[in-house]
């Protein structure tokens, strides 16, 4: 059972466009919704992460936008560059001394095009 | 400081046999976590060790085991090996502590079952 559903599968963006990943969860025990970014034969490489006591976190180009009530929470890559192809994750994990198991969706590959 | 190391990098066995995977958090690092990542199910969550004693487990089969030392390092084990374990098998390190959730992995290891 998917407990994060991720979409887009894949997406393509022009160089400079905005690339927007969106998640959504189910369990509201989760309180930690980080973002990973992997590129081929590289282990996943956490971007940035938002906890559900605010609606956004930026962090450079990369913005968390986190929607409690909805369940929903989303990845914004403002001016987008080529370097920036690759494949992301939204995960989410819950609170509690019983550790920090990760719950992943299942991935956009993103291709930005020059 | 240095990253999470894992070995081997690539590992090919045939179906029965079984395997020893190793992993090296980052140094104070005292959560290791192990995620298989495949192209149908993606990234799923397999087992978290914390001061050498399981914390947390995931859907698999009892196959799959692990295990940690003293000194943080763990190793991850899979028995009888089948077809379809044949994955990218990644470790993650956490602090532990306030910073929880904050995984960081390491490159990985392909293995493949013929």
């Amino acid at each position: 059972q998917q407990q994060v559903k991720q979409s887009p599968q894949s997406l393509i963006v022009q160089k400079g466009g905005i690339s927007i990943i969106n998640c959504a969860y189910e369990n509201t025990a989760f309180d930690y919704f980080p973002w990973y970014q992997q590129f081929p034969g590289k282990g996943p490489a956490l971007l940035i992460a938002i906890r559900p006591d605010v609606s956004e976190k930026k962090e450079g180009r990369f913005t968390i936008s986190f929607n409690k009530s909805a369940k929903q929470f989303s990845l914004h890559i403002m001016d987008s560059q080529p370097g920036d192809s690759a494949t992301y994750f939204c995960a989410a994990s819950m609170v509690g001394n019983s550790g920090y198991a990760l719950n992943f969706g299942k991935g956009t590959s993103l291709l930005v095009t020059p | 400081k240095a990253g999470v190391t894992q070995t081997p990098r690539y590992l090919i066995k045939t179906r029965g046999q079984q395997v020893t995977l190793s992993c090296s958090p980052i140094s104070g690092h005292r959560s290791v976590s192990w995620y298989q990542q495949t192209p149908g199910q993606g990234l799923q969550f397999l087992f978290e060790y914390f001061s050498e004693t399981q914390r947390n487990k995931g859907n698999f089969p009892g196959r799959f085991s692990g295990r940690q030392f003293s000194n943080s390092r763990s190793e991850m084990n899979v028995s009888t090996l089948e077809l379809g374990d044949s994955a990218l098998y990644l470790c993650a390190s956490t602090l532990a502590g306030p910073s929880r959730g904050e995984q960081f992995f390491g490159p990985g290891t392909r293995l493949t079952v013929l």
